[in-house]
């Protein structure tokens, strides 16, 4: 695609509720990742992705918070039981291969409010 | 742990006025340095990257020089306009594919 594909564009969930986001990077992109960015603050590390491998998920903030990207394309970052707290945009990011100094290609985000 | 602390904002500035927004680090290693820039409406963009000891990136007129025995990366522009309304996110990327950001410096800029 022509960019990084984030759905829905926001989201108000009842405390409580399952939420799914969803994340279609750039076609053929090799690393994926995820972050959550609160107001007035810069984005915070989330998850990586490596194709289908998730390589690094140390950024997610309870066990309530699970990401995949099962056929290493588009991902779901899933959120059960959302709490107040978990109210932020969720940002998805890609780049071509997995190089650390690599140019992120951002999605617009998600806007989650938890009501 | 790695971060980047940036300066806060909101900045404010008459057209074609010279813009510094400070940003310092601290990393373990041999960071990469960035500046991401995020338009009203629109998502992250990366605006300019230096990946070693004086590098110094630029694009669209904004400049940043990587100076190691200070740990900055200050972002400057000559002369700023209206368009340049934004908020701007010094960044760095280390060893393991992480990105730590600042919080984001919000700039005005009025005719």
């Amino acid at each position: 695609g022509a960019g990084v594909s984030q759905s829905p564009r926001y989201k108000v969930a009842k405390r409580g509720q399952d939420v799914a986001l969803r994340c279609d990077p750039i076609s053929g992109h090799v690393s994926l990742f995820w972050y959550q960015q609160a107001l007035g603050q810069g984005p915070e590390f989330l998850t990586y992705f490596q194709n289908e491998a998730q390589l690094d998920k140390s950024g997610l903030p309870s066990d309530r918070f699970f990401a995949e990207r099962p056929e290493g394309s588009v991902s779901t970052l899933k959120i059960q039981r959302t709490q107040q707290e978990d109210s932020a945009v969720y940002l998805c990011a890609s780049s071509a291969t997995g190089t650390t100094n690599e140019k992120l290609f951002f999605g617009s985000g998600t806007q989650l409010s938890v009501l | 742990g790695d971060s980047v602390t940036q300066m806060e904002g909101p900045v404010t500035l008459s057209e074609e006025a010279f813009l510094t927004i400070n940003c310092t680090y601290t990393a373990t290693g041999y960071p990469s340095l960035f500046w991401y820039v995020q338009y009203p409406g629109e998502g992250l963009q990366l605006l300019l990257k230096a990946t070693k000891a004086d590098d110094k990136g630029s694009n669209k007129g904004f400049e940043a020089t990587y100076r190691k025995e200070t740990t900055s990366f200050h972002l400057e522009k000559g002369s700023v306009q209206v368009s340049d309304s934004a908020v701007y996110f010094c960044a760095l990327s280390d060893t393991g594919n992480q990105f730590y950001f600042g919080t984001g410096t919000s700039l005005t800029v009025i005719p």
